[in-house]
């Protein structure tokens, strides 16, 4: 299976303890990001990475979140200090990027998510 | 207001009917997705357009840049259809936003 793969599937933690999730990309995609889905929402962006540049994070990472993609093939999303508000699916997605400019849209290829419970 | 939204939030339907669920968007975009996203949470794109139609069995997908709409349509639906369709965008920055889903229930 080449597809993406993320690790664990699911986590329940307690508040305060800290956790961290691992994502695989396609292995010839140079993109990587990350989501986060609450239920009854759509994804919502955290970050994403070109190689191991990581090239925006949104507001919602607050400083308990980290990620790093050190040699630019899997990644890792930690969180400090959980809490309940946390509880939540962590989704990761890999892309091939195409060229420059505007028209360099790419699609998604999605892992199976990491379903993060803080108790 | 959201800057991706879909309509409708639910919908419930008989096996074989034409299904339509649309998106409008208020921001500049270089593409568009339509993702279906099961009960456990995967999501498989379905499209990723930036012009005109495409098609993929009985899912077709158009969009409509000047007037920031796209729909998406399943003929002849059936019940393995069901579930929650996401429309998202991406950005000129690159950064993708999504809608919140269109929970899809189609009755045998």
């Amino acid at each position: 299976d080449t597809g993406v793969s993320q690790d664990p599937r699911h986590k329940i933690t307690k508040r305060g303890q800290n956790v961290t999730f691992r994502c695989d990309p396609i292995s010839e995609h140079n993109r990587l990001y990350w989501y986060r889905q609450t239920l009854g929402q759509g994804p919502e962006f955290l970050t994403y990475f070109q190689n191991e540049a990581q090239l925006e994070k949104s507001r919602l990472l607050s400083d308990r979140f980290s990620a790093e993609r050190p040699k630019g093939s899997f990644s890792t999303l930690e969180i400090q200090r959980t809490e309940q508000g946390d509880s939540a699916m962590y989704l990761c997605a890999s892309s091939p990027r195409r060229g420059q400019g505007l028209n360099n849209a790419y699609e998604q290829y999605f892992g199976p998510g990491t379903r993060l419970t803080v108790t | 207001k959201n800057e991706v939204e879909q309509s409708p939030q639910n919908l419930t339907a008989q096996e074989g009917e034409f299904i339509t669920i649309n998106c409008s968007y208020s921001v500049g975009i270089s593409a568009l997705h339509w993702l279906q996203q099961h009960p456990g949470g995967g999501i498989v794109s379905l499209f990723m357009l930036s012009s005109g139609k495409k098609k993929h069995g009985r899912l077709i997908a158009t969009i409509n840049i000047q007037e920031k709409h796209s729909s998406l349509h399943i003929t002849a639906s059936h019940p393995r259809d069901s579930a929650v369709y996401i429309c998202a965008v991406n950005l000129r920055d690159d950064k993708i936003i999504f809608g919140k889903g269109t929970r899809l229930h189609i009755l045998p």
